[in-house]
């Protein structure tokens, strides 16, 4: 079956533009996780949807990031006013339920702000 | 593509040799832990789990320690192959906060045949 899709794969803009990253979950699963990873780290949580609802937002780094999940399934991470410090890759992940479930990544959208 | 992980420790074998992992997490209250291995430009995969009840477990080719004295998990990898040459990395996640994983640095993994 069909794992975590994210679109797109790579984004380019300039600093101070708005962007939207989506991902598509495994169908079924309520659990969806973003992670932000850094060159040369581990992913960073930034926050998990069970349902529609942010369970955790506690990892967003301001308020420029938002992210939601209207009906449960596709979710969209969004950035306002982008800085080159938000160059990234950004993960998505998905479990069955939330509670310890394993989670199942994406490939990640690399962001690049210039 | 780039090279992720320029700082990160590495560690280089011989393929069939068993390579050895180790990782220092930094919670004493977690109580749930994870590998990931983790190939250039793709997610995270996961490789296997152990709960902070056990001490050790075991997969197909690969198992887990965790020595919560000092706070420390190793991930042993038996016979390993260069498909196996990825960067690896430890989470961890403790009680109501499960849906939020705390990754480890990662550490390079190269096998040469």
């Amino acid at each position: 079956g069909a794992g975590v899709s994210q679109t797109p794969s790579n984004k380019v803009t300039e600093k101070g533009k708005y962007v939207e990253l989506r991902c598509d979950p495994i169908s079924g699963h309520t659990a969806l996780y973003w992670y932000r990873q850094s060159l040369g780290q581990g992913p960073e949580f930034l926050i998990y949807f069970q349902g529609t609802g942010a369970a955790d937002d506690s990892g967003l780094p301001n308020d420029r990031f938002f992210a939601v999940r209207p009906e449960g399934s596709v979710s969209t991470l969004k950035i306002q006013r982008t800085e080159r410090g938000d160059s990234a890759v950004y993960l998505c992940a998905s479990s069955l339920t939330q509670g310890g479930g394993e989670q199942f990544f994406g490939p990640g959208t690399r962001l690049t702000v210039l | 593509g780039e090279s992720v992980g320029l700082h990160l420790p590495t560690l280089s074998v011989q393929e069939g040799d068993n390579s050895i992992i180790n990782c220092a997490y930094s919670n004493s209250a977690s109580d749930y832990f994870i590998w990931y291995k983790q190939e250039s430009g793709k997610g995270p995969q996961f490789i296997i789990d152990i709960r902070s009840n056990m001490d050790k477990r075991q997969g197909q080719r690969v198992t887990v320690l965790l020595n919560k004295t000092v706070k420390h998990l190793s991930l042993q990898i038996a016979a390993t192959q260069p498909g196996d040459s990825a960067v690896y990395f430890c989470a961890e996640t403790f009680g109501t906060s499960y849906g939020k994983l705390t990754f480890g640095q990662g550490t390079i993994l190269t096998v040469h045949p």
